[in-house]
């Protein structure tokens, strides 16, 4: 079974407004770590935003917000006011904490294009 | 600029040729990994050093040969490659997942351009 679902391949945003893009995970690990990176067309994968498992409030930075909701196993990514330079592959991984292995297991990614 | 750094950018061999990927960082991390990025398509785990020592080998064939000299340096070492190897190779380093450091994400080179003729 995947790990981590991405349903969105693509997605498209007007510049300035907002934009969701969807994560969903299986893991039978009580501790777990999620994380979102972003990769332009250049090939750097770039780490955005952390969501620990036991973390009680969603996390936040910046412009990047994560929507964590533990029971429906998701962890939406949340992009507000988008700018041109957001246009990028998306993609959420996770990490399983209590095997002590450092490994992710990365989602298929979502392609966000931004439209001026 | 990254913290993770890979030479070379590009490169283009043939497949008789020998070569090697390098992968640098100074982060004091003491875990690094190699993966292989075929076009729209995640990261592929290839391989994990854990404090020099090699503890995740994902079933990768031989013509590709890794090697951690120290805890800052990580090599890939190709021989013999055949053209599905082309992609983009990644590598990345983190601290070790204990301790404290389970949040900590991996920090990922720009990566290395590979094509084989």
């Amino acid at each position: 079974a995947q790990k981590i679902t991405q349903t969105q391949p693509g997605m498209f945003v007007q510049e300035k407004e907002a934009v969701t893009l969807d994560c969903t995970y299986d893991t039978s690990d009580p501790s777990y770590g999620l994380f979102w990176y972003k990769q332009p067309s250049s090939g750097e994968m770039i780490f955005l935003i952390y969501q620990g498992s036991y973390d009680q409030q969603n996390a936040t930075e910046g412009r990047y917000s994560l929507n964590f909701q533990k029971a429906r196993k998701s962890a939406n990514l949340v992009i507000s006011a988008s700018q041109l330079g957001d246009s990028a592959m998306y993609f959420c991984a996770m990490r399983e904490l209590q095997t002590g292995a450092n490994n992710l297991f990365f989602g298929t990614g979502t392609r966000l294009t931004v439209i001026p | 600029d990254t913290e993770v750094t890979q030479t070379p950018k590009h490169l283009v061999m043939g497949m008789t040729n020998k070569k090697s990927l390098k992968c640098e960082q100074h982060m004091g991390h003491r875990a690094m990994y190699w993966y292989k990025q075929k076009a729209k398509k995640p990261p592929e785990l290839m391989f994990v050093y854990s404090y020099e020592k090699l503890s995740i080998n994902e079933s990768v064939p031989s013509r590709f040969s890794p090697e951690c000299p120290n805890s800052s340096l990580l090599n890939l070492h190709l021989h013999a490659l055949q053209p599905e190897d082309s992609a983009l190779y990644l590598c990345a380093s983190s601290h070790q997942g204990q301790g404290g450091f389970d949040n900590q994400p991996q920090h990922f080179g720009d990566g290395t351009r590979l094509s084989i003729l």
